[in-house]
C-alpha cells in the first residue's frame, strides 16, 4: 500500500482563491517531499520539508508537517490557471533514501 | 542541464513482443529510479541504482522485466515478453543522494501493449 494519502483526491477552485491540500503517512520518516505533474509530463519537485523541520516557504507555495499526527499540508496561495496540475507527497525514509508516492489531488483552478 | 531524458515518448507494441525503454540521467547524479504510474496502482518504484549498482529491485513485478544501468549516464528498462498488463507510463528520474535529495523526473514513456 502507499506510504502517502492525499486529501482531498480532487479540488476545484477559482483563480485567486487559496488552495489547500493534506499528506498522511504512517511510518516514520526522513523528509517529505511535495510533487506537481501536468498532464502528460512528468513530476516536478516544489518543495522538500525535512523531518526536524516545521514549515517551509517557497514563493506561493507554504508546506507544513507535523510529525505527531504523521500529516502534512501544502498551501498554494493567490492560484493561477497555470496550478491546475495533479499534486503528489512523497514520504522519504530509511538509509535508501527511496520515495513513496500518495495517490495524488488533481487542482482545477477556473479562470 | 537538459534534464532526465527518456526516450522512446510513446511505445505501441504487441503482446509477446520485447521493449526497451531508455533513460539518460542528469550528470553528476549517483541514484537513478524507475517509476511505474497508472490509474489503478498509482506511482510505483520498481528499481533503483547508486552509483550504476542496482541496490533495490522488489518492485520489479515479475521476470519478465529486468534493467540495467551500463554506465552513470545510461539506463534501460526490458520488459520481455510483454503483456497488455504493462500498459503504463514508465518514469525514469535522478537524484544526488540518497538523504534529503529530490528526485528529478523525465517525461516519462507511455507504453501500450496491445
Amino acid at each position: 500500500s502507499q506510504q502517502g494519502e492525499e486529501d482531498p483526491q480532487a479540488l476545484s477552485i477559482q483563480e485567486g482563491e487559496n488552495a489547500t491540500m493534506n499528506c498522511s503517512y504512517k511510518t516514520s520518516i526522513n523528509n517529505l517531499q511535495w510533487y506537481r505533474q501536468n498532464s502528460g509530463r512528468g513530476l516536478v519537485h516544489l518543495i522538500l520539508i525535512r523531518s526536524n523541520e516545521r514549515e517551509k516557504h517557497s514563493g506561493r507555495l507554504r508546506v507544513t508537517l507535523d510529525t505527531s499526527k504523521k500529516s502534512s499540508s501544502l498551501l498554494i496561495t493567490a492560484s493561477r490557471a497555470a496550478d491546475t496540475a495533479s499534486y503528489f507527497c512523497a514520504t522519504g525514509r530509511g538509509s535508501a533514501g527511496k520515495s513513496t508516492f500518495g495517490d495524488g489531488t488533481t487542482l482545477t483552478v477556473k479562470p | 542541464d537538459a534534464g532526465v531524458i527518456q526516450s522512446p515518448r510513446h511505445e505501441v507494441t504487441e503482446m509477446g513482443q520485447e521493449v526497451t525503454l531508455r533513460c539518460k540521467p542528469i550528470s553528476g547524479h549517483d541514484y537513478l529510479f524507475w517509476y511505474r504510474q497508472t490509474m489503478m496502482r498509482g506511482l510505483e518504484l520498481l528499481i533503483y541504482f547508486n552509483n550504476n549498482v542496482p541496490i533495490d529491485d522488489s518492485g520489479m513485478p515479475e521476470d519478465r522485466f529486468s534493467a540495467k544501468m551500463p554506465n552513470a549516464s545510461f539506463s534501460t528498462l526490458k520488459i520481455q515478453p510483454s503483456e497488455p498488463r504493462d500498459s503504463a507510463v514508465y518514469f525514469c528520474a535522478s537524484s544526488l543522494g540518497p538523504y534529503n535529495s529530490p528526485l528529478h523526473f523525465g517525461n516519462g514513456t507511455r507504453l501500450t501493449v496491445t
